[in-house]
């Protein structure tokens, strides 16, 4: 049973740029979260995505946007990145019915120069 | 808003020894709460998760217990070995989406 992926494992871009973070949930998951986790910080949700809507947002402007998929995958988009993009960014899937335990990937690393 | 911390920031024991983490929320109305384990640059592994109506959840060597009404979780770890050493971190569920984190505890087990 594989459990959430998310690709590329490293980005790294120069500012202005725009960048695409891929995620596959957990089989059987419905419900994707992404969060940005700063060096030495926790993580910080960004967004969640149930039934290819955008169901709840963090605090975050609109260069953040994502997608969800029939299949359930997501992707994180970030448009005019600056410096302060640089983080790790970790997906979670879960199922919106149950303990909506939260089951996090690997997460991608961008580096923003 | 609701605001996670995590207590020490930092702890380093030696291996066989007992633990606990500490966590605490400002509010107390929460669906869950989730311990995470995190190793240098990787993602997140889910240890334990206490529902708002549960007291404690024990998995091996873990055993997390949650005062909902006190704002207060905490981890406890017997027997530590170096394999332990990692972040942990404490994440609170206020509705049934998002997850509000601590910093997270960096725990070394020494040989």
């Amino acid at each position: 049973d594989a459990g959430v992926t998310q690709s590329p494992t490293h980005l790294i871009k120069t500012r202005g740029q725009q960048v695409t973070l891929r995620c596959s949930p957990k089989s059987g998951h419905d419900t994707v979260s992404w969060y940005q986790q700063a060096l030495g910080q926790g993580p910080q949700f960004i967004f969640q995505y149930y039934e290819e809507e955008e169901r709840q947002r963090g605090n975050f402007p609109d260069r953040f946007s994502g997608h969800q998929f029939p299949n359930y995958s997501s992707e994180l988009n970030v448009n005019a990145l600056l410096l302060g993009d640089s983080a790790l960014y970790l997906c979670a899937s879960s199922l919106e019915t149950g303990s909506n335990e939260q089951f996090f990937g690997p997460g991608t690393r961008l580096t923003v120069l | 808003k609701q605001e996670v911390t995590q207590i020490p920031a930092a702890l380093s024991v030696p291996e066989g020894e007992n633990l606990v983490l500490n966590c605490s929320f400002t509010d107390s109305a929460i669906y869950n709460l989730q311990w995470f384990r995190q190793d240098p640059g990787k993602g997140l592994t889910s240890l334990l998760l206490i529902q708002s109506s549960q007291r404690e959840q024990t998995s091996g060597r873990l055993n997390a217990s949650l005062d909902k009404s006190s704002g207060r979780s905490t981890l406890y770890i017997a027997a530590s070995q170096p394999g332990d050493s990692a972040t942990y971190l404490c994440a609170v569920r206020p509705g049934a989406n998002n997850l509000f984190f601590g910093t997270g505890t960096r725990l070394t087990v020494i040989p």
